[in-house]
């Protein structure tokens, strides 16, 4: 059965720091790693990964896949309070119909 | 382009009783995925419909189903609703295409109360 487990669960830091979310995975027919940041309601989009060791880049956010390691991470940099959400990471098999969601990581960041 | 619309944004039900929610999704797109999304399970895929087809399921009761019309809306409906389907039920909208590289947007979702 496909499987996306992220870590930390859950991470409490403070304004300015930088943080580290990890997600791994196994996935029949990978092709593809997303990650959204929810905040209140709905899942937005940040980043979707498909070749390995390429960084995608936005702002302070950056993120970058391991297809050896079967991994990504995400890097947020000099934190804010506003960067406060549960942070997803879902991949996406060959045939573009199954989405497998981890279960989040929880980012608090306190002023 | 406007984003993608669920309604209702809130419901409380009883035990027993049936409920369909309501997806719109990004004009264009021609696929829409659901998902339940509770505190213990975390986000847990239900089913996508593309052009009025289920192409994908998750493993879910068959209490669960859904539909999709020709304007690719799509409905999602519980039957003898239990208090353990409470949850944030989203959907999420993309074209559809075939190959893995395309991401999905999320509507607000609907959050169910089953009392």
């Amino acid at each position: 059965e496909d499987k996306v487990v992220q870590s930390p669960l859950s991470l409490v830091v403070h304004e300015g720091d930088t943080v580290t979310l990890n997600c791994s995975y196994e996935v029949t027919n990978f092709r593809s790693l997303l990650w959204y940041k929810q905040e209140k309601k709905a899942p937005t989009f940040l980043f979707m990964l498909t070749s390995s060791g390429i960084e995608k880049k936005s702002g302070r956010l950056s993120s970058i896949l391991d297809k050896k390691e079967l991994s990504s991470i995400l890097n947020i940099t000099a934190t804010q309070t506003g960067d406060s959400a549960i942070y997803l990471c879902a991949t996406r098999d060959n045939y573009g119909q199954n989405f497998v969601f981890g279960p989040g990581t929880r980012l608090s960041v306190l002023p | 382009k406007a984003g993608v619309t669920q309604t209702p944004r809130y419901l409380i039900k009883t035990r027993g009783q049936q409920v369909t929610l309501s997806c719109s999704p990004i004009s264009g797109h021609r696929s829409v995925s659901w998902y339940q999304q509770t505190p213990g399970q975390g986000l847990q895929f239900l089913f996508e419909y593309f052009s009025e087809t289920q192409r994908n399921k998750g493993n879910f009761p068959g209490r669960f189903s859904g539909r999709q019309f020709s304007n690719s809306r799509s409905e999602m409906n519980v039957s003898t609703l239990e208090l353990g389907d409470s949850a944030l039920y989203l959907c999420a909208s993309s074209q559809g295409l075939a190959g893995g590289v395309e991401t999905q947007y999320f509507g607000p979702g609907t959050r169910l109360l089953v009392l």
